[in-house]
């Protein structure tokens, strides 16, 4: 059974920094991994999708990175703002297109 | 494109009656649709898998008699909560994909919150 675990839980930073979210996830047979990011009370935005061929992916200050063989993904986070604080959530794809998902990380980016 | 809606966004219902939920993609056709359980500071939990035209795929743990799946069309699928109990008060998330044609992506909608009192 896949398991996806994200660290840390919650995360507080200034505004500026730069920042690492980590995901693993214990069966690699996976088709692709995304992120998406959920706000209090609201549904999931897609922020980044890595099919399972592809090593990275970048959207703007996001960079999403994979290593299927070790089961590990990271998300980074450039010049990190207050809009940015939200709950990031992982979820890998196995067969039947079924999605698990992490736990999530909380963050936090203070002004 | 890729767009998915919920209906209704949010609901409270007296203990014991049924609630349905709507699902629908609105500008792609998918092969299958997905339900979701999210419960407050947790993640999202699979409860169900649907096909158009055939019978859902209940995850270990969900009563299927409780959680009726309806999967009418490549572009409409509904959860019914039947007879509901304040301890399935949560956010239900849905996703439907793949589309018929393009990636393996699946793409949410907005969620409905569910009250039961």
């Amino acid at each position: 059974k896949q398991e996806v675990t994200q660290i840390p839980a919650a995360l507080s930073v200034p505004e500026g920094e730069n920042l690492v979210l980590n995901c693993s996830f214990t069966d690699s047979a996976i088709y692709n991994l995304q992120w998406f990011r959920q706000d209090p009370g609201k549904g999931l935005t897609s922020l980044l999708l890595i099919q399972s061929s592809q090593r990275e992916q970048t959207s703007g200050r996001l960079n999403a990175s994979l290593d299927k063989s070790s089961g590990r993904s990271t998300l980074y986070i450039a010049a990190s703002q207050p809009g940015d604080s939200a709950t990031y959530l992982c979820a890998v794809m196995g067969g039947g297109s079924r999605l698990t998902f992490g736990e999530g990380t909380q963050l936090t980016v203070n002004p | 494109g890729a767009v998915v809606s919920q209906h209704p966004s949010w609901v409270i219902c007296k203990s014991g009656t049924s609630v349905k939920i709507e699902c629908r993609s609105l500008d792609f056709q998918a092969t299958t649709m997905f339900w979701y359980r999210q419960f407050p500071k947790q993640s999202l939990m699979l409860m169900a898998t649907s096909n158009e035209g055939s019978k859902a795929t209940y995850e270990q743990g969900v009563e299927k008699d409780k959680f009726l799946i309806n999967h009418a069309s490549l572009t409409l699928s509904t959860l019914t909560v039947t007879s509901a109990h304040p301890e399935d008060s949560s956010f239900y998330i849905c996703s439907a994909g793949p589309r018929t044609s393009g990636t393996d992506e699946q793409f949410f909608g907005p969620g409905t919150r569910l009250t039961v009192l």
